[in-house]
């Protein structure tokens, strides 16, 4: 079946550096969504990404959507504490029938102060 | 507009037990999803519900089944609980269609012993 895999597992930064997870797809995409999960937390919606080369910004955040709707990636600048957590990428499949989100493994981001 | 509502928040079952878990949607959602997430793991789809119907299923034995009432809320069952069963469980809702983002609940934190 369809596989999401997200690299890194695990990212540990200094509060002020970027960050970038990964995430890539054998197949085709439709499009591809991004969640974060707070530690004790449950996962939250961040955004969609539907056309092939999409970026989007949320303030410190850039979502791109690869040119062959394969990969995507989430960029934060300057990381700050508040960033703290794991960060999901969840694709459908391309084909229509199923409405259930694939979700990668997600990557853990560590913030030292 | 309250959010998606789980219930209990903790459970906590011997093993060859019975657990339901309760799940009620944001109005207006359709569909209802059930994830299992394992201790500093990612989601594992276990279920998808639309219009009191299942529409999917995960690669999760038989024992783990559920239902979606016809307003919309759901239940998740886990007959015969097994040790590797304990797992935050998270329900999910949406619009029915592949342009939505989901909406989780808090979780339902299993423990098995």
């Amino acid at each position: 079946g369809q596989q999401v895999m997200q690299i890194p597992q695990y990212q540990h930064v200094q509060e002020g550096e970027d960050f970038t997870t990964y995430c890539n797809s054998s197949t085709t995409l439709s499009n591809i969504q991004w969640y974060k999960q707070r530690p004790g937390g449950h996962p939250v919606f961040l955004i969609q990404l539907v056309k092939s080369g999409e970026v989007k910004k949320q303030k410190r955040l850039t979502f791109q959507f690869g040119e062959a709707k394969k990969n995507s990636s989430l960029h934060i600048t300057a990381t700050q504490t508040t960033d703290v957590g794991t960060y999901f990428c969840a694709a459908r499949r391309f084909s229509g029938g199923y409405n259930k989100l694939i979700f990668g493994a997600g990557t853990r981001l560590a913030v030292h102060p | 507009e309250a959010g998606v509502t789980q219930s209990p928040t903790h459970l906590i079952k011997t093993r060859g037990q019975q657990a339901t878990l309760r799940c009620s949607p944001i109005s207006g959602h359709t569909s209802v999803y059930w994830y299992q997430q394992a201790l500093g793991l990612g989601l594992q789809f276990l279920l998808w519900y639309d219009e009191g119907e299942e529409r999917n299923r995960g690669n999760f034995p038989p024992r783990f089944s559920g239902r979606q009432f016809p307003n919309y809320s759901s239940e998740l069952n886990v007959n015969a609980l097994e040790l590797e069963d304990s797992a935050l469980y998270l329900c999910a809702s949406s619009f029915q269609g592949a342009d939505y983002g989901y909406t989780f609940g808090s979780g339902t934190r299993l423990t098995v012993v």
